[in-house]
């Protein structure tokens, strides 16, 4: 069966520290992406990846970086956390084919709370 | 751009109920569509998924049906159970942007009561 893994559930970190969001899949997908879920929101897209090395920023990319550094894992990184940096955050991955009916396969969160 | 405008939620149904979740698309090109389902305290899943004009997708009893004249694809359910209580979210990718990558809606969350 097809996995992404999130390194953490929860995690409570405390403002100014760098924070790193891991995400690993095993389905050998070129696309990876780091989404925020808030309340009322919906999904937002904060960066993601089409291959190793490579990046793009998503819709709101400010106060976040990435790494993709093996094709299987994809970490977000929190330079200087901020309250307003709370929230769920999402990794998802996909297949980089010449269509577009490939759906994403999400793992199952980090709930970060930033104090 | 592209966007996807779902109904606004809360739902809350009783059990047996039939589900109508509205959604709507703006695309440049032509794209795919999805519906997704959260699960409290997951991630989201795959629940249907449609291609092409007219197509049916169909999965654990919902149905969306592609409607291009109508930029729609809305989620149908005819009996629901409190087990189907969560977060459904459509969506679509476009054949015009980084093939892969979606265009959510902001989610309806459905709360079936016994």
């Amino acid at each position: 069966d097809v996995k992404v893994t999130q390194s953490s559930r929860y995690l409570v970190k405390r403002t100014g520290e760098k924070v790193f969001l891991e995400c690993v899949q095993d389905m050998d997908h070129e696309n990876m992406f780091w989404y925020r879920q808030d309340p009322g929101l919906g999904l937002r897209l904060i960066y993601f990846s089409y291959d190793v090395k490579m990046k793009e920023k998503g819709d709101i990319p400010e106060g976040y970086s990435v790494s993709r550094e093996k094709k299987e894992r994809f970490s977000l990184i929190l330079e200087s956390a901020s309250t307003n940096q709370t929230s769920m955050y999402l990794c998802a991955s996909n297949h980089l084919q010449g269509n577009n009916n490939q759906p994403q396969h999400f793992g199952d969160g980090t709930r970060l709370s930033i104090l | 751009g592209d966007s996807v405008t779902q109904m606004e939620g809360p739902v809350t149904l009783s059990e047996e109920a039939f589900l109508t979740i509205n959604c709507t698309y703006t695309a440049t090109g032509y794209p795919s569509l999805f519906w997704y389902v959260q699960y409290p305290g997951e991630g989201l899943q795959l629940l249907l998924k449609a291609t092409k004009a007219d197509d049916k997708g169909s999965n654990k009893g919902f149905e969306a049906t592609y409607r291009k004249e109508t930029t729609s694809f809305h989620l149908e359910k005819g009996s629901v159970q409190v087990s189907d209580s969560a977060v459904y979210f459509c969506a679509l990718s476009d054949e015009d942007t980084n093939a892969g990558k979606s265009t959510f809606g902001d989610g309806t969350t459905l709360t079936v009561k016994p």
